[in-house]
């Protein structure tokens, strides 16, 4: 069956450094995909897509990458912030054009 | 619009009532989708509208969940004889034509709708 995975429910990390999450999938073969950041009480915000025959994408402090041989992203945040605490998201398309999305990890970035 | 409004902000009702929670999505966005969050989950996909094609509901969890869109435009997402475990945030999304390569189907929130099934 199809699975995606966000390895880590909840991730603290001390301010200034830099934040990694992963996100695993089995039984896809996408085409892109993306991470949004969720706050709570809010809906899911995008932050950056990246596509199959990319292996890296930046946007200020974030950077994407993704192996789809390994079928993984990895996201990071560098020098990270407690403003950066939020759930963050990945997702994928899962056929017809709908997005299916993982659970999500917390990041908590500890002053 | 802006930005995708979705209302109400906050419904409680009594379990066995029917609820309507309406979705406006950005102007010209012709693809909505309702997703479903519950307390500590992951976003669950329910139904997805693109133009003028049959809707995608392959996600809806039963038949007491309907979904309606009039126009193109605005939808309506129809719990009939709720359950307490209906209690969730309701998301509606919308994205531009999502066959268009260079947007990569990037879809864009609403608040939610916070339902709470007493």
């Amino acid at each position: 069956s199809q699975k995606i995975e966000q390895n880590s429910e909840a991730l603290n990390i001390q301010e200034g450094k830099t934040a990694t999450l992963t996100c695993n999938y089995t039984n896809y073969s996408p085409a892109y995909l993306q991470w949004y950041r969720q706050d709570p009480g809010r809906g899911p915000v995008f932050l950056l897509l990246i596509r199959e025959n990319e292996k890296e994408k930046r946007k200020e402090r974030l950077k994407v990458t993704f192996d789809t041989t390994l079928k993984q992203s990895l996201f990071h945040i560098t020098a990270s912030q407690p403003a950066d605490s939020a759930t963050y998201l990945c997702a994928l398309e899962a056929g017809s054009y709908q997005l299916t999305f993982g659970k999500g990890t917390k990041l908590s970035v500890i002053p | 619009g802006a930005g995708v409004s979705q209302s109400p902000s906050n419904k409680v009702t009594e379990k066995g009532k029917d609820v309507e929670l309406r979705c406006d999505p950005i102007s010209g966005h012709t693809a909505l989708y309702w997703y479903r969050q519950s307390l500590g989950q992951g976003l669950e996909f329910l139904i997805y509208f693109q133009g003028n094609s049959a809707p995608d509901k392959s996600g809806l969890p039963s038949d007491r969940f309907s979904a309606e869109r009039t126009g193109g435009s605005v939808s309506t997402l129809t719990i009939q004889r709720t359950q307490q475990e209906d209690s969730a945030v309701y998301l509606c999304a919308s994205s531009q034509n999502p066959r268009q390569p260079i947007s990569g189907n990037t879809i864009y929130f609403g608040e939610g709708s916070w339902l709470t099934v007493v």
